[in-house]
């Protein structure tokens, strides 16, 4: 799996559109770049994911930049509920999910 | 509505006492996973299962053990539990197809006192 890096935490305003980055320089031509979350001590949720072009869904938008190496999830509209630790793994295998330390994002009024 | 099921969901054991974490599932999946997490601290994964019978340890070593004789039941042992098991644990389960396939439970919060 290509190694990720993520800002520790963010703040967003209930309403604005939160824009997590995450580095993954490394990323090879296989791998994938799938989002998760975990709202407090909740087991993880599946968000979003993609390989190379922008995915968007109920959820959040997955924007790639077309050598692959970084990546941004959009939340359009956030509520206090999208309060939340947010992962970026970069694999291209569906077994054994390494997390990492994620971005805290603090949603305030 | 939840898939995957894990009790109890609050434990507080005496050091020295075994324990049983339980985890089923409902999907049919083969693959099956154990996670532990301290509290505001990264999720490591312990064991991990590719179906009945297949065990194998994760990424942070763990004194616990796990068992696979059903699909759907994937239970956490401990025989003699300390102060350094405390922690939350926290099982997967995945459809294998692709690492959005992945459908978690809702976490045993152990406590050994």
């Amino acid at each position: 799996d290509a190694k990720t890096t993520q800002p520790t935490s963010m703040d967003c305003a209930e309403g604005r559109a939160a824009n997590l980055p995450c580095n993954h320089s490394t990323i090879s031509g296989n791998e994938y770049v799938y989002w998760y979350r975990q709202i407090h001590s909740q087991g993880p949720q599946y968000i979003i994911h993609g390989l190379k072009n922008n995915e968007t869904n109920e959820m959040a938008s997955l924007i790639i930049t077309e050598d692959r190496k970084s990546s941004t999830l959009i939340l359009p509209h956030a509520t206090l509920r999208d309060t939340a630790v947010y992962y970026c793994i970069v694999t291209g295998t569906a077994s054994k999910l390494t997390f990492g330390t994620g971005t805290r994002l603090q949603v305030t009024l | 509505e939840a898939d995957i099921y894990q009790t109890p969901r609050y434990l507080v054991i005496g050091t020295g006492k075994k324990i049983t974490l339980e985890c089923s599932q409902t999907m049919g999946h083969d693959k099956m996973y154990w996670y532990q997490q301290d509290p505001g601290m990264e999720l490591h994964l312990i064991h991990y299962s590719y179906g009945v019978n297949s065990t194998e340890k994760g990424d942070l070593s763990s004194e616990s053990t796990v068992s696979r004789i059903r699909t759907e039941h994937f239970p956490l042992t401990l025989e003699s539990a300390r102060p350094s098991h405390t922690s939350q644990y926290l099982c997967a389960s995945s459809t294998g197809t692709g690492a959005y396939g992945y459908t978690f439970g809702s976490g045993t919060r152990l406590t050994v006192v």
